[in-house]
């Protein structure tokens, strides 16, 4: 009863460097997103997928890709990490296009240097 | 897009006291009003959550009330206790989940 697991959990990459975060969620979802959290801040949208095979941007999507390939993988992709990168990245699952509960990942601690 | 405002960003209410945290709303499409609690390096938590064809609901300490008229939801807190002490963060759901800023409660003793 895994819920949503996230992949890696803390990471330390320098300016430039790229990687990729795995968002895993075994609830047979239909929607999921990325969002990141910085100190004093709430959780802003980074990218969001209402299935398989499709993406949108939410409200701060640049620097940042996504992939949706199979509907239980949610990847976040940066090409070319910089400082204003780093926060901490949470990833979160929704069952259906009304309203359900959102069950959230344990985050990713990200740190660019 | 959506956009969630809340207020206010911190608030200390002594123990046994009550709390309020208020939120609006753009996306009139919304139907889905959630609150979280996030403590310290943990991830949120649902707490209660209402929907758009509810006007309040209640769960023990826990109430929230919406108003879809005004675009506004709020939370309430009764008899608060130290470990109430969090963040919370309300959220509008309609095409996408979109999150406010967050409240830093402070539950004095």
């Amino acid at each position: 009863n895994a819920g949503v697991t996230q992949t890696p959990k803390f990471r330390v990459l320098k300016t430039g460097q790229s990687m990729t975060l795995l968002c895993a969620q075994d609830m047979n979802h239909e929607y999921m997103y990325w969002y990141r959290q910085d100190p004093g801040m709430g959780l802003r949208l980074i990218h969001y997928s209402v299935g398989e095979g499709t993406t949108a941007k939410g409200e701060v999507p640049d620097g940042y890709n996504v992939s949706r390939l199979k509907k239980q993988n949610f990847l976040l992709g940066l090409e070319s990490a910089a400082p204003s990168q780093t926060s901490v990245y949470f990833c979160a699952s929704t069952g259906d296009v009304l309203n359900t509960e959102a069950f959230f990942g344990q985050g990713t601690r990200l740190t660019v240097v | 897009g959506e956009n969630v405002e809340q207020h206010p960003s911190t608030l200390s209410v002594q123990e046994g006291d009550s709390a309020v945290i208020k939120c609006t709303y753009s996306d009139s499409a919304s139907n889905y009003f959630p609150w979280y609690k996030q403590e310290l390096g943990k991830r949120p938590q649902l707490i209660i959550d209402i929907r758009s064809n509810v006007g309040e609901k209640k769960d023990q300490r826990i109430a929230v009330t919406l108003n879809k008229t005004a675009k506004h939801f709020s939370l309430h807190i009764t008899e608060t206790q130290p470990e109430d002490s969090a963040v919370y963060f309300c959220a509008a759901k309609g095409q996408n989940f979109v999150f406010g800023p967050g409240t830093r409660l402070s539950v004095l003793p």
